[in-house]
């Protein structure tokens, strides 16, 4: 149970473009959801709080103007990467946390979106 | 700022072998989270730490938590080639589902037959 999927899975486009990325969750209610990103090699690094019905929460440093969010229901968070520029290329994750009462209890993470930028 | 440093960031190790992973971090949080990555993939959890002295086992792998140090460990209990992968520790600001997490650098960790 709790589960989240992300898609797509992998995205090429063009740069000058936007690009949206789907997070839902599919046997729960997620009223959070996070956005993470990660270079080649590197860790995860938390771009942004999502909430659902509100505005999200940005870590610094991250653009919110480039960085769309949007978490318009309990199931339902996406990421628009705008004006897609090569140093956006990046593997980006969502996640969602669960209560106690989920046998992984703690964060459940999409299965990630790698995107390329050309 | 919260840190979160991992040691070492690289392990290369032959099977059987015995080796532990150490996850320092700045938070007086007192839950912490690891996660296993391979190549291409998502994070796959491992252990939700979440209590001073918590110890959870699974398989060839322990993972301990010591609040008061600050430090946690994954121990790796004669290692297989199949647990080969890199290692996450990560915790958040303040313990609880509402925040985000900060991930330690990762343990990138080989093991050879």
């Amino acid at each position: 149970g709790a589960v989240v999927s992300q898609h797509p899975s992998r995205v090429i486009c063009k740069s000058g473009t936007s690009v949206k990325i789907e997070c839902r969750s599919l046997d729960f209610q997620a009223t959070t959801m996070f956005w993470y990103r990660q270079f080649p090699k590197k860790s995860l690094m938390l771009m942004a709080t999502s909430n659902e019905g509100s505005k999200a929460t940005y870590e610094q440093g991250v653009e919110k103007d480039k960085f769309l969010i949007n978490h318009a229901s309990l199931t339902l968070s996406t990421l628009t990467v705008t004006s897609a520029h090569p140093e956006d290329s990046s593997f980006y994750i969502c996640s969602a946390s669960l209560d106690s009462s989920y046998p992984n209890y703690g964060y459940t993470f999409g299965s990630g979106t790698r995107l390329t930028v050309v | 700022e919260l840190k979160v440093e991992q040691n070492p960031l690289f392990l290369s190790m032959q099977e059987e072998k015995n080796y532990t992973i150490y996850c320092d971090y700045s938070t007086t949080s007192d839950r912490l989270y690891w996660y296993r990555q391979d190549p291409g993939k998502s994070l796959e959890s491992l252990f939700v730490l979440l209590s001073n002295g918590a110890v959870k086992q699974e398989g060839r792998l322990m993972a301990s938590l010591d609040t008061k140090a600050r430090l946690s460990t994954l121990h790796i209990t004669a290692a297989v080639h199949d647990l080969s992968a890199t290692y996450f520790c990560a915790v958040t600001p303040s313990g609880g589902g509402a925040d985000g997490l900060t991930f330690g650098k990762g343990t990138h960790l080989i093991i050879q037959p």
